[in-house]
């Protein structure tokens, strides 16, 4: 069974901080997503990272995947109330198996102004 | 466009009484996921289709759940009978599986509670 720790379970913070979430697993992972939900709503893809090391931004967001592709990592940089939200990261298998994703529980970010 | 649509968005029922889920989903998409989310078990896949098929259905909790996916634009997730610790977030997603990737695109979901 592939598991998907995340850390840390809940961070409060003030607006401007920066601050990093992690996503951790002893699985390879044919690639990675990181979602954001917001209160009463699903899940909203932010970003996909396929490559062992690849970095990806987006905006204030920065995305690394883990070079051996069992880790992942999200960086917020000057954080922004907008940008509280359960943020979810979701490992995809490979071969056959790459539609099933593993949830990790998230990480509950409040940002407060 | 419309993203995926799910019905009806809250329900309360008592315990033994049958529950049904709508969903829709993203036009030209042609997978389905019905997931479960708690508080304590996060975000759980309960059933995957493929093309209107059933692929995956290892995540149905038991034989009170059944799901169906008669086109490609509806599918419906039954609880029969339902019970109290059913209670959760239903949640529909679908997705276009093209060259491997998988992104998932989420309706807003169903607060389901069992009395």
């Amino acid at each position: 069974t592939q598991l998907l720790e995340q850390s840390p379970q809940f961070l409060s913070i003030q607006e401007g901080e920066n601050l990093t979430v992690y996503c951790n697993s002893s699985s390879v992972f044919s690639s990675l997503q990181w979602y954001r939900q917001e209160p009463g709503e699903g899940p909203v893809l932010l970003v996909t990272v396929v490559t062992g090391g690849e970095v990806k931004k987006l905006k204030r967001l920065t995305f690394q995947f883990g070079d051996a592709r069992k880790d992942s990592s999200l960086h917020i940089t000057a954080a922004q109330p907008g940008d509280t939200g359960l943020y979810l990261c979701a490992g995809a298998g490979s071969g056959g198996s790459n539609y099933k994703l593993t949830f990790g529980k998230g990480t509950l970010l409040t940002v407060n102004p | 466009d419309a993203g995926v649509i799910q019905s009806p968005r809250h329900e309360v029922t008592e315990m033994g009484q049958e529950v049904t889920l709508r969903c829709k989903p993203i036009s030209g998409h042609n997978s389905l996921f019905w997931y479960r989310q708690t508080m304590m078990r996060g975000l759980e896949l309960l059933i995957y289709f493929n093309n209107n098929v059933p692929i995956d259905d290892s995540g149905m909790p038991e034989d009170r759940f059944s799901a169906k996916m008669p086109n490609a634009s509806f599918s419906t997730l039954k609880i029969q009978p339902s019970e109290p610790r059913d209670s959760a977030v239903y949640f529909c997603a679908s997705s276009l599986a093209v060259l491997g990737r998988n992104e998932q695109f989420f309706g807003p979901g169903t607060r389901l509670t069992v009395l």
